[in-house]
């Protein structure tokens, strides 16, 4: 079965200072890998995705994530932290269709 | 609609009671999910359609737990006899398909147990 590890439940940054939420996943197969962002009280909002192709994605808002086989790892990027960045985020991969999350991580940004 | 609706947003019942928990998918997607997201915790599985088949229940956590999608649209997750530690943010998410794997969610509906 897949799981998925999120290493640091919450990460803190300053404003403007590189965000870097790491993922790491255990697949032995090519996986689908996915980023969501969640704003209390409101649901999953897609930041990106891996499938096939560029292994380097692009999402919204700034973020970037990399997709490495030789590490399962599919870590999270942001060149300079935003207030507005302030969020929990998730890591998924797909299992038979459906999503297998992390526990994912808070991230909170100072001024 | 433009995105996945859920209704209600929020639902507060007496443990022992029934609850009915309601997902309008985006138009057009096939597939739809219903996931269970503890305080704190990330989002689990429960079960999956393609259209009205139930394809997996693999994560309904016990027989109390019931879904439906009967034309294939939108969908109802019951919850019978509620229990204390049902209470959670029940999310449900809508796709294309296998192919197209994207899941869109909504925002869910938190459930209180008291």
């Amino acid at each position: 079965a897949q799981s998925v590890t999120q290493l640091g439940s919450h990460v803190s940054v300053s404003e403007g200072a590189l965000v870097l939420l790491r993922c790491n996943y255990s697949s032995s197969v090519p996986p689908y890998l996915f980023w969501y962002v969640q704003y209390p009280n409101q649901g999953l909002q897609l930041l990106l995705k891996y499938t096939t192709g560029a292994t380097l994605v692009k999402g919204i808002n700034g973020f970037e994530a990399e997709f490495k086989k030789s590490e399962t790892s599919f870590h999270l990027t942001k060149p300079s932290a935003h207030m507005s960045d302030a969020a929990e985020y998730f890591c998924a991969v797909t299992q038979g269709g459906k999503l297998i999350f992390g526990q994912g991580t808070e991230l909170s940004v100072k001024p | 609609g433009a995105g996945v609706s859920q209704s209600p947003r929020y639902k507060v019942a007496k443990r022992g009671q029934d609850v009915a928990l309601r997902c309008d998918p985006i138009s057009g997607h096939v597939s739809l999910f219903w996931y269970q997201q503890a305080l704190g915790q990330g989002p689990e599985f429960l079960t999956y359609f393609q259209n009205e088949a139930q394809l997996d229940k693999s994560g309904l956590p016990s027989d109390r737990f019931f879904a439906e999608r009967p034309e294939g649209s939108v969908s109802t997750l019951k919850i019978q006899r509620t229990q204390q530690e049902d209470s959670a943010v029940y999310l449900c998410a809508s796709s294309l398909g296998r192919r197209k794997p994207t899941q869109h969610f909504g925002d869910g509906t938190r459930l209180s147990i008291l």
